[in-house]
């Protein structure tokens, strides 16, 4: 299973909106409801912040959403946030019944 | 609130063995899916394996299958990694997670595997 394709880095000025994408398969992202977004500040645990595709978790800010559209799923960050700067992974179910994750998009907030 | 605390990693030779260990406190331990995933040095994520809230099914990953095996203790709230003949290529911090709204939440503190000889 290859890993889903995401962009390895996306910036923003603080205030300003960047969508990460977040490409796979009709094996994958295209068939299930079931891609979940995660941040991670490196050294700590990584956190949910959006599953089947669009919905939020409790407690997690609004200024993230999740958008899917065919074979490609988006995580937007509105309001960007010096704090939002961390690694974030896209992660799908596949027809294989196993989960495959993105490459990882660095996000820097400059 | 739920707590997961990992335990087991270290130092291993190639073609070693390790066992890793993740308790679950705050939760109907017995009701939910677990899964291990790891993140190899400067990689991302990477799917490890998934197991069922009663023990069943387990699914793995390509790159550990017959390798590793998942299995847990629900009287004892434990989830647990065994990994043989393990190569360099597996060293990683693994995390343990629950299976929860049809992702992976909350992830345990991770536990540091180094292959080496």
């Amino acid at each position: 299973q290859s890993a889903l394709t995401q962009p390895a880095s996306v910036s923003g000025s603080p205030g300003q909106s960047i969508t990460i994408s977040c490409t796979g398969t009709t094996s994958d992202v295209g068939s299930y409801n079931l891609v979940s977004w995660y941040q991670h500040h490196p050294g700590k645990a990584p956190k949910l912040i959006i599953y089947e595709d669009v919905e939020r978790p409790s407690g997690v800010s609004f200024r993230f959403s999740g958008s899917k559209s065919g074979n490609t799923a988006s995580l937007t960050i509105s309001g960007l946030q010096t704090e939002d700067e961390a690694d974030y992974y896209c992660c799908s179910f596949t027809h294989s019944d196993t989960w495959v994750f993105g490459g990882g998009t660095e996000v820097t907030v400059l | 609130e739920v707590q997961l605390m990992q335990s087991g990693g270290g130092l291993v030779q190639p073609g070693g063995s390790l066992r890793l260990s993740c308790e679950a406190s705050g939760l109907f331990f017995n009701t939910y899916s677990m899964t291990w995933v790891r993140q190899a040095p400067g990689r991302g994520l990477e799917w490890v394996s998934k197991i069922g809230a009663g023990g069943s099914p387990i699914y793995y990953a390509d790159s550990v299958k017959g390798r590793f095996t998942t299995s847990r203790d629900n009287a004892r709230n434990s989830l647990y990694l065994h990994m043989n003949s393990l190569r360099d290529e597996d060293t990683a911090v693994y995390y343990c997670a629950v299976y929860m709204y049809s992702a992976f939440d909350p992830w345990g503190q991770g536990s540091l595997v180094t292959v080496s000889s």
